[in-house]
């Protein structure tokens, strides 16, 4: 079946630097989407891509969808606390349903 | 309205119990979706419905059965569940499903214990 590949598993940085993160995939998307989820809530979107190479920005976030339709990044740059928290990148299939990376746990050094 | 409100939130059952979940959205998606979530991993899709028929079931014990009694409700009936179902239980809604599901969003999940 299909899978992505995301890294880092897991990140520990200083307030204010800028964060990096990807997925990968040997199989094609129609769509990648990033979400961050706090403990014990549902996931909430930060990044829809829709389109092969589109870069979309929201705030100090940005993403982009690769070209091979086969992996993304996000970026978070000057991160703050409440930055903290687990990122997922999520590919869209064709019926809909969405397959997930396995997270990057960002924790954020005041 | 731009949310999917499930309840309840919190939910402790036996294992001979019958519960169900729900789930609500008014967004005027037509494509629905349950996941479960065991701690630190990621989602896992278990059913999708489209404009109101189950399209996908990927493999779910019968103890859980879905229901879409129509394009604003889902709902997940659990029976004779087991400890190892014990999870977070998200509910998803799109507008249809092709290409990739546009305006995809969770609700905050139904925290599932069974005892």
């Amino acid at each position: 079946g299909q899978q992505l590949n995301q890294s880092p598993q897991s990140m520990f940085i200083q307030e204010g630097e800028d964060v990096s993160m990807n997925c990968t995939s040997s199989s094609i998307f129609n769509t990648w989407l990033w979400y961050k989820q706090d403990p014990g809530e549902g996931p909430v979107l930060l990044i829809a891509l829709y389109k092969a190479g589109e870069l979309t920005s929201n705030g100090r976030l940005t993403a982009q969808f690769g070209i091979t339709r086969k992996d993304s990044f996000l970026n978070i740059s000057a991160s703050i606390p409440s930055d903290v928290g687990i990122y997922f990148c999520a590919g869209g299939g064709s019926q809909g349903n969405l397959i997930f990376g396995k997270g990057t746990k960002l924790s954020v050094k005041p | 309205d731009t949310e999917v409100t499930q309840t309840p939130k919190h939910l402790v059952m036996g294992m001979t119990n019958k519960k169900s979940l729900k789930c609500e959205q008014h967004m005027g998606h037509r494509a629905m979706y349950w996941y479960k979530q065991k701690a630190k991993k990621p989602p896992e899709l278990m059913f999708v419905y489209s404009y109101e028929k189950l399209s996908i079931n990927e493999s779910v014990p019968s103890r859980f059965s879905p229901e879409c009694p129509n394009s604003s409700l889902l709902n997940l009936h659990l029976h004779a569940l087991q400890p190892e179902d014990s999870a977070l239980y998200l509910c998803a809604s799109s507008h249809p499903p092709y290409p990739g599901g546009y305006g995809y969003t969770f609700g905050s999940g139904t925290r599932l214990t069974v005892v």
